[in-house]
């Protein structure tokens, strides 16, 4: 049972266009959700993060959308680096039952190649 | 550098053995993570210490143990091996409770 989806395994981007990754998850007591980005021999980084109270986060580059009605989020990178390139991961929280916001639950990841 | 530090970054050892996975957290940070990172079931969280104590628990194997020492260093213990168990382990840390974590480089094991 995959709670969170991330339907596209990989997305081409040329540089200076938008890159949209998309997210969407099944489980509605998840309240709490985060954009990972991960290169290869190195461990996940987290990136931006958005509270179900909320529909969108900024911060810089990076925004992340909120559709609670659809269960969907999305992360836009505007405007897309090379240095974009990694895995990115999709990963949601809940402090139902007292639990702590760190035990994620991620998606598989989708494979961003961002083209000079 | 997220300024978690595992150790070892790779290991190779033969089923039925037992390992054991250390983590050192970033300085100040109280929460210690394990998450484990294989090909089919991409990462999944396993168990979570706060200040010592257990705070949450994932689909951990009983085969698998984690402790948290005064000191705020974590281990991982990962015994009766099977080919499964071959993945990545991360470990992660936070100032508190919440899902911004901190990921070191992770251990890869490998049991043949």
């Amino acid at each position: 049972d995959q709670q969170v989806k991330q339907n596209s395994p990989s997305l081409s981007v040329q540089e200076g266009r938008i890159s949209i990754l998309n997210c969407d998850y099944t489980n509605s007591m998840f309240d709490y959700f985060l954009w990972y980005k991960k290169y290869p021999a190195e461990g996940p980084t987290f990136l931006i993060s958005i509270s179900s109270i909320k529909d969108k986060n900024e911060d810089g580059r990076f925004t992340v959308f909120l559709n609670k009605s659809a269960k969907h989020l999305s992360l836009h990178i505007v405007p897309s680096q090379p240095g974009d390139s990694a895995v990115y991961f999709c990963a949601a929280s809940s402090r139902a039952g007292g639990t702590s916001y760190g035990k994620l639950t991620f998606g598989q990841g989708t494979i961003l190649t961002v083209h000079p | 550098d997220s300024g978690v530090t595992q150790t070892p970054k790779h290991l190779i050892t033969a089923t039925g053995q037992r390992v054991t996975l250390r983590c050192s957290p970033r300085s100040g940070d109280l929460s210690v993570y394990w998450y484990q990172q294989s090909l089919d079931q991409g990462l999944q969280f396993l168990i979570q210490y706060y200040n010592g104590e257990e705070r949450a628990k994932g689909n951990i194997l009983e085969r698998f143990s984690a402790q948290q020492f005064p000191d705020l260093h974590s281990e991982l213990n990962l015994s009766s091996l099977e080919l499964g168990d071959s993945a990545l382990y991360f470990c992660a840390s936070s100032v508190g409770i919440t899902g911004e974590l901190f990921f070191g480089e992770g251990s890869r094991l490998t049991v043949l």
